[in-house]
């Protein structure tokens, strides 16, 4: 079965300061791998993504997302974070494209909160 | 207007009482899901649909039932409202491994 781990629930940083989001994820084949971010009465909405190539993808608001298949990871950054982003960020995976469902799992999520 | 638009945003009943929760789409997607969001829980997937006629259980279907109208429409009902069915409900969209269109969620109260 596949499954997502954010061992974060909760991180705070100042505004102006790094930010790694950590996502673990188990899955029996080729995965499909997505953020998503939420914010405060929103839905949510797709920041990147990962299927293949290039291990490091490019998100939208200065994301990016690195692809480790060797740790079964796909942690989340961002070098410098704005008071906008505070927002609760999901990790999730699904079958990889051409591959059945897609239906995604997702991770608890982490809520980020930004200090001024 | 919103690719995905879910009916109401929000509503409180009571115990026992009929509800239905609607989603519908103009992205032109076949695929589309339930989902519940709590607290410390993430989303966990109710309901799914391939197309008008295929209809799937996710991993907590108990105590609810869905419709798909059309290829644009999908509803989810409780069919006798319980407390611990309050929660934030979502409707999404795929056409592909794409990644989900969500809606913005209806808040659900159950007194």
């Amino acid at each position: 079965a596949q499954s997502v781990t954010q061992p974060d629930i909760h991180i705070t940083v100042s505004e102006g300061a790094s930010l790694e989001l950590r996502c673990n994820y188990s899955y029996g084949a080729t995965p499909y791998l997505f953020w998503y971010v939420q914010s405060p009465g929103q839905g949510l909405q797709l920041l990147l993504k990962y299927f293949s190539g290039d291990t490091l993808v490019q998100g939208i608001k200065g994301f990016e997302a690195e692809f480790k298949r060797s740790q079964s990871s796909f942690n989340l950054r961002k070098p410098s974070v704005h008071w906008s982003d505070a927002a609760e960020y999901f990790c999730a995976v699904g079958a990889a494209p051409g591959a059945g469902s897609y239906q995604l799992t997702f991770g608890k999520g982490t809520k980020l909160s930004v200090i001024p | 207007d919103a690719d995905v638009t879910q009916t109401p945003r929000n509503r409180i009943t009571k115990t026992g009482k009929r509800i239905m929760l609607e989603c519908s789409q103009t992205k032109g997607h076949d695929r589309m899901y339930w989902y519940r969001q709590d607290p410390g829980l993430g989303l966990r997937l109710i309901y799914y649909s391939f197309d008008v006629k295929d209809i799937n259980k996710g991993e907590i279907s108990d105590g609810y039932s869905v419709s798909r109208q059309a290829q644009a429409k999908f509803s989810l009902s409780l069919e006798s409202a319980i407390p611990n069915q309050t929660a934030l409900y979502f409707c999404a969209t795929s056409q592909t491994s794409q990644g989900y269109t969500f809606g913005s969620g209806t808040r659900l109260t159950v007194v």
